[in-house]
């Protein structure tokens, strides 16, 4: 079984709509992050959380909010869906504290279009 | 403020042939160092990562990275290409203790032509 799922893994919406994206892991991590990725971009820091009441906002986070319902789980939503926001969303997630060198662990992506 | 360049967004290799993928960083203090790579339609898995411990690192695959402090790379090789390597790659950057933000770099898309 995966360790970090992500659902949906296809998403086409239209603009104006808000969708949510969701995050669950069993590997018992406390830090969970969403990116997007766009090409020519690689992967852009959208929020970061370290653990349930613990989150940041990363590099792009206009245009989009988190949940962190439980250790296992963060959502992403995007209120208002507009056509830039079309890409492809990675959760990852990682061990906390010193000598853990902050691997990533990445979900599988969900793809999605904004039309 | 750390940041990662990985010089050339496509490489293509003959199967066989050396794989050499670049990657230079920037941080202010000595950093962690990661690649990951992406196979179609997969998330990013980790190949191998720098921690301080040997400036040679290896990884999965048959794949290799060595940090060069004094030229602030850490450029990610292969001696001999296969088709199954085709994919893109990412260098990436983590500050040590702290948030340990990471940074990733644009990536580099490796065809193997055979």
């Amino acid at each position: 079984d995966a360790d970090v799922t992500q659902t949906p893994r296809n998403r086409i919406t239209k603009t104006g709509k808000r969708i949510m994206l969701e995050c669950s892991q069993t590997k018992g991590h406390d830090r969970m992050y969403w990116y997007r990725q766009d090409p020519g971009l690689g992967l852009r820091l959208i929020y970061y959380s370290f653990d349930v009441k613990d989150i940041n906002k990363g590099e792009i986070s206009d245009g989009y909010s988190v949940s962190r319902q439980a250790q296992a789980k963060f959502s992403l939503s995007l209120e208002s869906a507009i056509p830039n926001q079309t890409a492809l969303y990675f959760c990852a997630t990682s061990e906390r504290g010193t000598g853990t060198y902050n691997e990533q662990f990445f979900g599988p992506g969900t793809r999605l279009t904004v039309l | 403020a750390q940041s990662v360049t990985q010089l050339g967004s496509h490489v293509s290799v003959s199967e066989g042939a050396l794989v050499l993928l670049r990657c230079n960083y920037s941080s202010s203090v000595p950093p962690y160092l990661f690649w990951y790579v992406q196979y179609p339609n997969q998330g990013l898995q980790l190949l191998l990562k720098y921690t301080s411990a040997a400036t040679l690192v290896k990884g999965i695959n048959g794949f290799e990275a060595e940090f060069k402090k004094s030229e602030t790379s850490f450029h990610l090789t292969k001696p001999s290409a296969h088709m199954s390597d085709a994919a893109e790659y990412f260098c990436a950057v983590s500050e040590r203790g702290g948030y340990q933000k990471v940074t990733f770099g644009t990536g580099t898309k490796l065809q193997v032509i055979p």
